[in-house]
């Protein structure tokens, strides 16, 4: 079966760029996509398809595609910045839906 | 303004039920998917189950075939999920979403907990 793999933690100085970063099989055939969780609150859609940023979140978060690894990178991270991030794909007819285990950005 | 507004979580003790309700306004509900994804205690999101815009389609994460249920009413702008046979590790808060993939709506969440 698919999986989606990210580390468990990541840790960034404000000021600084983080990149986290999702693996599986499945992202050499279909899209990625990635969300912010805050404690307390609903996700938030951050990127879609690999690298595509909605209306609304700001340019300094982006998405990159490689093979089977996507990665979101947030330039000049911010304190508002920590939460926990996920990656998700799945088949594109519906079928399935995987979310990678989470990733947590501490803001040092 | 999209709106996703879920209802029905609570306590309740394991084998027991829950039906989970989910109304939305401000899109055309039956242009869309719509799913159910959940987060238990300290751990991460995880897809429980979708249905196609008809409903005709269902789809579940394996942890949850034969227990839960999901369904629609397009008349009402509602989805819904039924869940039988609960057990302590479906405890979790249950968000409604708009779509399966890319999924830019959400509603706030309605606990579940699974507790004798």
């Amino acid at each position: 079966s698919y999986e989606l793999t990210q580390p468990p933690s990541v840790s960034v100085s404000p000021g600084q760029a983080a990149a986290i970063t999702c693996s599986g099989e499945i992202l050499s055939k279909q899209y990625g996509f990635w969300y912010r969780q805050r404690p307390g609150q609903a996700p938030v859609l951050l990127i879609y398809k690999d690298n595509v940023r909605p209306s609304g979140i700001p340019e300094r978060f982006s998405g990159s595609s490689s093979g089977t690894t996507v990665t979101l990178t947030i330039s000049e991270v911010q304190a508002e910045d920590e939460a926990d991030y996920y990656c998700q794909s799945g088949d594109n007819k519906g079928l399935f839906v995987l979310f990678g285990g989470g990733t947590k950005l501490t803001v040092l | 303004e999209v709106q996703l507004v879920e209802s029905g979580g609570g306590v309740v003790q394991p084998g027991g039920s829950l039906r989970l309700s989910c109304e939305v306004s401000g899109f055309t509900f039956t242009s869309y998917w719509m799913s159910w994804v959940r987060r238990a205690p300290g751990k991460g999101l995880e897809w429980v189950a979708n249905i196609n815009n008809d409903g005709s389609e269902e789809y579940y994460v394996d942890s949850v075939k034969g227990r839960f249920s999901i369904s629609r009413d397009n008349a009402k702008s509602s989805v819904y999920l039924q869940m039988n046979s609960l057990r302590a590790e479906d405890t979790a808060v249950y968000y409604c979403a708009r779509g399966v993939l890319e999924v830019h709506y959400w509603g706030q969440g309605t606990l579940v907990n699974v507790s004798s």
